[in-house]
């Protein structure tokens, strides 16, 4: 079946410092979705990619689903405290009802 | 703004027990969802409802079944509770299948003694 995975699977960053997490598919997908779930909280849908190679940013976060639609990526400018939490990917494969998620990469930030 | 509301935070229930988890939400949403989450291993879908009455089998529905009567109403159960499916539980729901974000619950930590 369809596989996502996610790394880092944790990233201790100092407050300011910049934070990639990235996501790969085993087959291609058809769309791709971010979430981040904050510590004691639930997953909270980020943003949707949709297109090969598109880009989207959200104030400091930036978004970019690859040209084969088989990996994404997430980047977050100048982490803030605020920024902590775990960040999962989830892919559609093409024509499947099923949600796959990432494992999550869970940030942390030093103040 | 969507609401998807799980009937508890926190439950405690013994092995063998019969387990009801109950799953509501308030946008009329024709899908819903069921996933445990564990420590290391992410979300993992254990049934999805795509209308009512109507459910499909995730990636580990072993020891689970699920009932939806009602469009707003997702009931996750736990036949016969084991201690291996002590573990957060998420309800969630979306408009559609695909190409729609799906909007979680606050989740269902449950603990089998």
């Amino acid at each position: 079946g369809q596989q996502v995975m996610q790394i880092p699977q944790y990233q201790h960053v100092q407050e300011g410092e910049d934070f990639t997490t990235y996501c790969n598919s085993s087959t291609t997908l058809s769309n791709i979705q971010w979430y981040k779930q904050r510590p004691g909280g639930h997953p909270v849908f980020l943003i949707q990619l949709v297109k090969s190679g598109e880009v989207k940013k959200q104030k400091r976060l930036t978004f970019q689903f690859g040209e084969a639609k088989k990996n994404s990526s997430l980047h977050i400018t100048a982490t803030q405290t605020t920024d902590v939490g775990t960040y999962f990917c989830a892919g559609y494969g093409a024509g499947s009802y099923q949600l796959t998620f990432g494992k999550g990469t869970k940030l942390s930030v030093i103040p | 703004d969507v609401k998807v509301t799980q009937s508890s935070r926190y439950l405690v229930k013994r092995t063998g027990e019969k387990v009801f988890l109950e799953c509501v939400q308030d946008m009329d949403h024709e899908n819903m969802f069921w996933y445990r989450q564990d420590p290391g291993l992410g979300l993992r879908l254990i049934y999805f409802s795509y209308d009512v009455k109507m459910k499909e089998k995730g990636d580990i529905p072993e020891g689970y079944s699920v009932s939806r009567e009602k469009k707003e109403r997702f009931s996750l159960i736990l036949e016969s509770a084991s201690t291996n499916q002590t573990s957060m539980y998420l309800c969630a729901s979306s408009w559609t299948v695909s190409n729609q974000p799906q909007h979680f619950g606050d989740g269902t930590r449950l603990s089998i003694l």
